[in-house]
């Protein structure tokens, strides 16, 4: 079966940056891409970009352009994102999501990155 | 960024009871490919979001069918037929014909 398993949770100072990691099983890794979005505690969805998975193929949501990185191990069926010069607002879920360019479909269980002095 | 915009925001609903959930996009999802890219995620308590309908109209693997979309262009509804106290949560619409996917802001479901 399809599965997502992403890293645990982070403590992070304003300023540093974090790499959360989503290693993939059950399908064959680079027939797909990964999206990655995130989730502010109380708030709704908010898709930050997309990587595939088959060359490595980016496109980040614009506010985070600059800050985001979406990288993949093929070898290790592992997608990463790294956002860096973290701020308070950046404290969310993060959850990677198998897909198209156009949804996901399998979702990760999430990994909570806290920004906090 | 195309903004989606659910209706209501909340839904409270008798268990065996019908429960209708309204979308509507800024501008339309239907692509030059003949694919309309509208898709209704849940999320319920504690969890991940999890795809139930996409393209409108078509049941993910294994949703149940009292699960159903419907909807064109810019006016989407997903109606589940008869609630079951599992289906408490938060259901989002989503676009996904350009980027940035935009989400609606959630309905949230609860069992009365």
């Amino acid at each position: 079966q399809v599965q997502l398993v992403q890293s645990g949770a982070e403590v992070k100072k304003p300023g540093a940056s974090v790499k959360v990691s989503c290693k993939a099983s059950g399908y064959t890794f680079t027939s797909y891409g990964i999206s990655w979005v995130r989730q502010a505690p109380g708030q709704g969805l908010e898709w930050m970009g997309w990587i595939s998975a088959y060359n490595g193929n980016t496109n980040y949501a614009q506010k985070l352009q600059g800050r985001v990185t979406m990288t993949t191990d093929t070898s290790t069926s592992t997608a990463y994102m790294e956002l860096r010069s973290l701020r308070s607002d950046d404290t969310a879920v993060y959850y990677c999501a198998r897909g198209d360019w156009n949804y996901g479909d399998y979702w990760g269980q999430g990994t909570l990155v806290t920004v906090s002095s | 960024d195309i903004v989606m915009t659910q209706t209501p925001l909340s839904l409270s609903v008798t268990p065996g009871q019908p429960a209708s959930i309204s979308c509507k996009s800024s501008q339309s999802l239907l692509h030059s490919d003949g694919k309309t890219y509208l898709y209704w995620y849940l999320q319920k308590p504690g969890q991940s979001p999890q795809l139930l309908i996409y393209e409108v109209s078509s049941r993910f693997s294994g949703v149940p069918d009292r699960f159903s979309g419907s909807g064109s262009g810019t006016d989407f509804t997903l109606k589940i037929s008869r609630v079951e106290a599992e289906d408490v949560g938060v259901y989002y619409c989503m676009q996904g014909i350009h980027h940035p996917w935009t989400f609606g802001q959630g309905t949230k479901v609860e069992i009365k």
